[in-house]
């Protein structure tokens, strides 16, 4: 079965500053996905950032960047620029592509406090 | 654009209590998920749905009942509520075979239950 940790219970970094979000998991599988999430005092889980496993290139969505290393089994998640807006719990997910009806593993999430 | 939606949001429910969730989906999403979220756990799976009428159990699914009669609903019910079930409960859905699959669930806002 596959396993998500995130070593990283709290975080905080200063508004404007950079902050980078750990992220390792075990699998035996090839083909699959990793997302971040973001889950503010809402509660609403919010897609932050999708990596496909045969993409080399690392993805990018504005601010948010990761660095997935493959063999290393490790995908991070940095924010630049930091705003206030961005606290929040973070969870890295895993989701097998080679099992049908495969479902999201999530690791205990990261907590995020941005300081003005 | 209702997308995916719970109900009720706040639960306050007695131990040996039958309780059941609510979840509403607008998308036609093959799959549906039930998750809860612990402190320290990040999000389990509970019970998951490839389709109408097929379920299949998660990570932590004793204490849990969900049927799919609609492709659209899926119920979760607590047939006696334990205080070891008090948390926060999301739904999820995603695409399944011959749709466009991004890989990623969209989530329901949460339900908070409380078992007392």
């Amino acid at each position: 079965a596959q396993t998500v940790t995130q070593s990283q219970p709290e975080m905080s970094v200063q508004e404007a500053e950079t902050v980078t979000l750990s992220c390792t998991y075990d699998t035996s599988e090839s083909d699959y996905y990793l997302f971040w999430y973001k889950q503010p005092p809402s509660r609403q889980m919010i897609l932050v950032i999708r990596q496909e496993a045969y993409k080399q290139q690392n993805a990018t969505e504005n601010r948010f960047s990761v660095n997935f290393q493959k063999a290393a089994k490790s995908f991070s998640l940095k924010i630049s620029d930091s705003q206030l807006g961005d606290a929040a719990m973070y969870f890295c997910a895993y989701r097998s592509r080679e099992t049908s009806g495969s479902r999201l593993t999530f690791g205990e999430g990261t907590q995020l406090t941005v300081n003005p | 654009d209702a997308g995916i939606t719970q109900s009720p949001r706040y639960k306050i429910t007695e131990t040996g209590r039958q309780v059941t969730l609510m979840c509403h989906q607008t998308w036609s999403h093959s799959y549906m998920f039930w998750y809860r979220q612990d402190l320290g756990h990040g999000l389990r799976l509970i019970y998951y749905s490839a389709a109408a009428d097929i379920t299949d159990k998660g990570e932590v699914p004793d204490g849990y009942v969900v049927s799919r009669s609609k492709t659209e609903n899926f119920p979760l019910t607590l047939e006696s509520a334990t205080r070891s079930q008090t948390s926060v409960y999301f739904c999820a859905s995603r695409r399944g075979s011959g749709q466009v699959d991004a890989g990623e669930l969209f989530f329901g806002e949460g339900s908070r239950l409380t078992v007392l």
